[in-house]
């Protein structure tokens, strides 16, 4: 099946330092991705929605300027969590999709942050 | 609004004992249901799509099912190796780009 790449898969950094996350898609070119975050027993929350070549489009209450999303290729899109803070702590979630196909979406192995 | 609610949140079963776990939904339009397994610490990995009323799909050990209001995922004679959070998660029809809204899940524990 498809692979999707996602690295780091754990980053521990300092409070107002920058972390960048990647999302690769191995062997199919992925026209959108999505980027969810996910707290400790709860369910993945959509953040943004990334389609290549554009601007993101962001969930209510996400904020953009903290969270860049840029999906500059076909087979890659990148999360840079902007000035972390310890509530910025949370595991990060890629997922991507085919072009024309809505039949399956398929994630990365997630990146966890920890914000000291 | 759109709801996915999962139940029960978590269930503990012994090796052989076969049981459900439902995801009810109330959205707009449905374009698809979504199964995935979730593993600590690791991504969805991808188990069913379902899209019409009526519809069933199986996997070695598991069954999927979708009415117009619910989803069942039936595990039959579960062994260790299925202890995981399973996900269900709706794709709607007014969203063009496929996004899925998830539920919260079901952790299943399967005991020797």
């Amino acid at each position: 099946g498809a692979v999707v790449s996602q690295h780091p898969s754990w980053v521990i950094c300092k409070s107002g330092t920058s972390v960048k996350i990647e999302c690769r898609s191995l062997d199919f070119q992925a026209t959108t991705m999505f980027w969810y975050r996910q707290f400790p027993k709860q369910s993945l929350m959509l953040m943004a929605t990334s389609n290549e070549g554009s601007k993101a489009t962001y969930e209510q209450g996400v904020e953009k300027d903290k969270f860049l999303i840029n999906h500059a290729s076909l087979t890659l899109s990148t999360l840079t969590v902007t000035s972390a803070h310890p509530e910025d702590s949370s595991f990060y979630i890629c997922s991507a999709r085919g072009g024309g196909s809505h039949e399956k979406l398929f994630f990365g192995s997630g990146t966890q942050l920890s914000v000291l | 609004e759109d709801q996915v609610t999962q139940s029960p949140e978590a269930l503990r079963l012994q090796e052989g004992e076969s049981s459900s776990l439902n995801c009810s939904y109330t959205v707009s339009g449905l374009r698809g249901l979504f199964w995935y397994r979730q593993d600590p610490g690791k991504g969805p990995e991808f188990l069913f799509t379902l899209y019409s009323a009526g519809e069933e799909k199986e996997k070695e050990r598991l069954k999927a099912t979708l009415t117009k209001k619910e989803s069942f995922l039936h595990i039959t004679a579960p062994k260790p190796e299925d202890s995981a959070t399973y996900l269900c998660a709706v794709q709607m029809t007014t969203d063009s780009w496929g996004k899925l809204q998830f539920g919260a899940g079901t952790q299943v524990v399967v005991t020797p």
